[in-house]
């Protein structure tokens, strides 16, 4: 079975650009979630969708920050306009049902803001 | 406030030795508590405790959780270089939140 897909795997852009990230939850799965992980702050979540519905965007560290599910099977976070301390590991995953756990984890996409 | 705390922070290790992690949180409601393993990309999902001295085991890998005292345990018994990674551990509360904490970074040497 596929696994959590994201896209781009790695991105490397400069400030001020817009980066969009892209998310496919496993098949079947009603949750998803953002998360950003950095050496300082480690795993931090930022959003959680249930049933394409965004329930919970208070990590979001800022209105630079917006993520959309417009079906079940898509997900995007995007940054505009980015910064160099946006700079990170972003996680999409997936759960089953309406718990948040366990969480299956895509492969990240690394980002660098120059 | 709600906290995940995991000790130590980084562990180096030669092959066959056994490693303990460590993990204890303050979080109102508990609900559940995860281990995960991050090798150089996703978190992988290892363990779920809810229920205090019921040990979870998998292979090399097993796991108990203290209810009481207000931490767990993942140990790894003779430890191979694919061991190495970051062990996460979460918890999860009955408002369907989940905290992670920062993770122990465990090094095996052949």
């Amino acid at each position: 079975d596929a696994g959590v897909i994201q896209s781009p795997r790695h991105e490397v852009t400069e400030m001020g650009q817009e980066v969009t990230l892209r998310c496919k939850p496993i098949s079947g799965h009603n949750s998803l979630f953002w998360y950003r992980q950095t050496m300082m702050r480690g795993l931090e979540l930022l959003i959680y969708f249930n049933n394409n519905v965004p329930i919970d965007d208070s990590g979001m560290p800022e209105d630079r920050f917006s993520a959309k599910m417009p079906n079940a099977s898509f997900s995007t976070l995007k940054i505009q306009p980015s910064e160099p301390r946006d700079s990170a590991v972003y996680f999409c995953a997936s759960s089953l049902g309406d718990k948040k756990w366990p969480q299956h984890f895509g492969d990240g996409t690394r980002l660098s803001i120059l | 406030e709600d906290k995940v705390v995991q000790s130590p922070l980084s562990l180096v290790v030669h092959e066959g030795d056994t490693v303990t992690l460590n993990c204890s949180y303050e979080v109102t409601n508990f609900r559940s508590l995860l281990w995960y393993k991050q090798e150089k990309k996703a978190p992988t999902f290892l363990f779920m405790l809810t229920s205090s001295g019921i040990e979870k085991k998998s292979g090399r890998l097993s796991s108990i959780l203290d209810k009481k005292e207000l931490f767990s345990i993942l140990n790894i018994t003779a430890t191979q270089t694919g061991d190495s990674a970051v062990y996460l551990c979460a918890v999860a509360d009955n408002n369907n939140d989940m905290r992670f904490g920062a993770g122990t970074r465990l090094t095996v040497k052949p």
